[in-house]
């Protein structure tokens, strides 16, 4: 595996259901980040992990909870979610120094 | 609050023709990026440009920055289909919390 890879790529949830979305990346990178894509709205920041700490948390509800066990892995926790927050979760990976971002190809999400 | 704005949001144009995007932004920023998505894929770096009067090019796709009027450019010269995606403008800074914030996009259509 290269680059940054997310599974699944497609998720379908009720919701009541909890489900987890992952994120890893071959890069040797040292930041992941999570996104969210709407349609029709600017991609979002919700959470930065730099160096496995969570230094940013764009004031994102509590039903999505992140978890950064290592560098190279990111997951976000998902339950009890609203249908407003289908979309497509974009994780990303840069190195703190450059921060130039590099995307895994997304979750397509939609909640029922 | 930060804001990037870009224009136009949508652009139709000839192949062989040349044209500008804009990408502005509210307050001082560190660095602007570019990104590329094409339908359905990820994001995809494409320029990072971290001083005034950055210039940067590959191919027919060429950025440039100017931090006193807070305006990147991507021009595009020479279209071809292939340059059909959706291009993004970004900029981040830390300075106490950590904001990456991206522009609207730009959906670029390029007619054979």
């Amino acid at each position: 595996e290269t680059g940054v890879t997310q599974t699944p790529r497609h998720l379908v949830m009720g919701m009541t259901n909890k489900k987890s979305l992952k994120c890893e990346q071959h890069l040797g990178h040292n930041a992941m980040y999570w996104y969210k894509q709407s349609a029709k709205k600017p991609l979002e920041l919700m959470f930065v992990y730099s160096l496995e700490e969570r230094v940013e948390n764009n004031s994102v509800p509590s039903r999505f909870s992140p978890e950064c066990p290592n560098s190279s892995h990111l997951f976000l926790h998902l339950h009890t979610l609203q249908p407003e927050d289908s979309a497509l979760y974009l994780c990303a990976s840069s190195q703190e120094e450059d921060r130039r971002q590099f995307f895994g190809p997304g979750t397509r999400l939609t909640v029922l | 609050e930060l804001k990037v704005e870009q224009n136009p949001l949508f652009l139709s144009m000839q192949e062989g023709k040349n044209y500008t995007i804009y990408c502005n932004y509210s307050t001082t920023s560190d660095r602007l990026y570019w990104y590329r998505q094409d339908p359905g894929k990820s994001l995809e770096s494409l320029f990072v440009l971290l001083s005034n009067g950055a210039v940067k090019q590959e191919g027919r796709l060429m950025a440039s920055l100017d931090t006193k009027a807070r305006l990147s450019t991507l021009h595009i010269t020479a279209a071809v289909h292939d340059l059909s995606a959706t291009y993004f403008c970004a900029v981040d800074w830390v300075s106490g919390t950590y904001k990456y914030i991206f522009g609207t996009g730009t959906r670029l259509k390029v007619l054979a």
